[in-house]
């Protein structure tokens, strides 16, 4: 499964919108971007995931590149609950590897006042 | 719908001591598995299943036993604990391998102390 490149914290506003970014520049073809959060010492949380095309649902979006090499999570109205580490993971189906997760230390939002 | 349960919540156990970790889901999913997750650290995953009979490993098996004889159960035991092993515990389920629009559903950990 290809790498991801995350930054360590990021803090937003309440009320704005949270970009967490995740770089993963050596994606193949068949492989999946997910995001998963987790809210202090809870089990993480499935948030959204995409192969090419731009992905909305209730909880956020997430923008793909065209060249697939990064992608951007957005919360568009963050709020303290918000607060959380964000796991950006790839995960393709190639040798039955579709339901491995490998996590890295992800990203620590934390959401201000 | 109670998703996915794991007991015990808490456990302390003695150096060399087994224990079973409880997993059950009742949303029929095929897939279930085991992560841990040390301080300040990503989850690892342990062993995974792709559905009941089945069963493999992880990138950190050594130490660790499953077994799936039912689609709704993936019990984790650990044969002889040892303090390496202290950590907090996730199970997690999923169809299709996490690739439905829920992805994978976790638990709410146990947390494990080997003294």
């Amino acid at each position: 499964d290809a790498k991801t490149t995350q930054p360590p914290s990021m803090d937003c506003a309440e009320g704005r919108a949270a970009n967490l970014p995740c770089n993963h520049s050596t994606i193949s073809g068949n492989e999946y971007v997910y995001w998963y959060r987790q809210i202090h010492s809870q089990g993480p949380q499935y948030i959204i995931h995409g192969l090419k095309n731009n992905e909305t649902n209730e909880m956020a979006s997430l923008i793909i590149t065209e060249d697939r090499k990064s992608s951007t999570l957005i919360l568009p109205h963050a709020t303290l609950r918000d607060t959380a580490v964000y796991y950006c993971i790839v995960s393709g189906n190639s040798g039955g590897s579709n339901y491995k997760l490998t996590f890295g230390k992800g990203t620590l939002l934390t959401v201000n006042p | 719908n109670a998703g996915v349960t794991q007991t015990p919540k808490f456990q302390v156990l003695k150096t060399g001591q087994s224990m079973t970790l409880q997993c059950a889901q009742d949303m029929n999913h095929e897939y279930m598995s085991w992560y841990r997750q040390d301080p300040g650290m990503g989850l690892r995953l342990i062993h995974y299943s792709v559905g009941a009979g089945i069963t493999d490993q992880g990138e950190v098996p050594n130490g660790y036993n499953v077994s799936r004889s039912t689609t709704e159960d993936f019990p984790l035991r650990l044969l002889s604990a040892a303090p390496s092993q202290t950590s907090v515990y996730f199970c997690a389920s999923s169809y299709y391998g996490g690739r439905s629009d829920y992805g994978y559903t976790f638990g709410s950990g146990t947390r494990l102390t080997v003294v």
